[in-house]
């Protein structure tokens, strides 16, 4: 079975300030693994997703994350927050078959 | 990207009544979409794997009577929630893939929130 988990539900920085947002996931397969980002009553978007290319995946908006098997995470990062980032954020992970399973979300607040 | 297009994006219903939402695909063919419920301030909860042609997969402790999704097309999927209660309010959102069963990254609806007074 396959779960994702992400550590924070609500994470707050300061505008240009480093954005981490944690996320481990469980997979008995090699998994293919997503970043989406959900404004207020809106559908979700796609951030950037890693399907066993490069272990680094830059995606839109400045985001990237990092793929790390050993440690079973896929941190979403950024380097310097603006105003407009300030959402939910939704890892994912999808293996072995149609489902995609979405972690309990993080919100990013980003202080003035 | 592709577009998925949901409608109506509000609904504020009487409870007892029954409401429908649509899900297209505007610029792709989608075989397989997905309906999610969204409570306040939580994650996506699967529902149910619309099949173009064929029955929905629902997920378990989904009532398939109380939430009626058919495929008819390949641009088309409805959810029509029955005799809805006030503890069917929610935003419920549907999703189509494009590509590979697992590689292929979900392309959302806007959502549509449902009020059942």
């Amino acid at each position: 079975a396959q779960s994702v988990t992400q550590l924070g539900s609500h994470v707050s920085v300061s505008e240009g300030a480093l954005v981490l947002l944690r996320c481990n996931y469980s997979s008995s397969v090699p998994p293919y693994l997503f970043w989406y980002v959900q404004y207020p009553n809106q559908g979700l978007q796609l951030l950037l997703k890693y399907t066993s290319a490069a272990t680094l995946v830059k995606g839109i908006n400045g985001f990237e994350a990092e793929f790390k098997k050993s440690e079973t995470s896929f941190h979403l990062t950024k380097p310097s927050a603006h105003m407009s980032d300030a959402a939910e954020y939704f890892c994912a992970v999808a293996s072995g078959g149609f489902k995609t399973i979405f972690g309990a979300g993080t919100r990013l607040f980003v202080k003035a | 990207g592709a577009v998925v297009s949901q409608h109506p994006s509000r609904v504020i219903c009487k409870s007892g009544t029954s409401v429908k939402i649509e899900c297209r695909s505007l610029d792709f063919q989608a075989t397989t979409m997905f309906w999610y419920r969204q409570f306040p301030k939580q994650s996506l909860m699967l529902m149910a794997t619309s099949n173009e042609g064929s029955k929905a997969t629902y997920e378990q402790g989904v009532e398939k009577d109380k939430f009626l999704i058919n495929h008819a097309s390949l641009t088309l999927s409805t959810l029509t929630v029955t005799s809805a209660h006030p503890e069917d309010s929610s935003f419920y959102i549907c999703s189509a893939r494009v590509g590979s069963r697992d590689t292929g990254e979900l392309f959302f609806g806007e959502g549509s929130r449902l009020t059942v007074l």
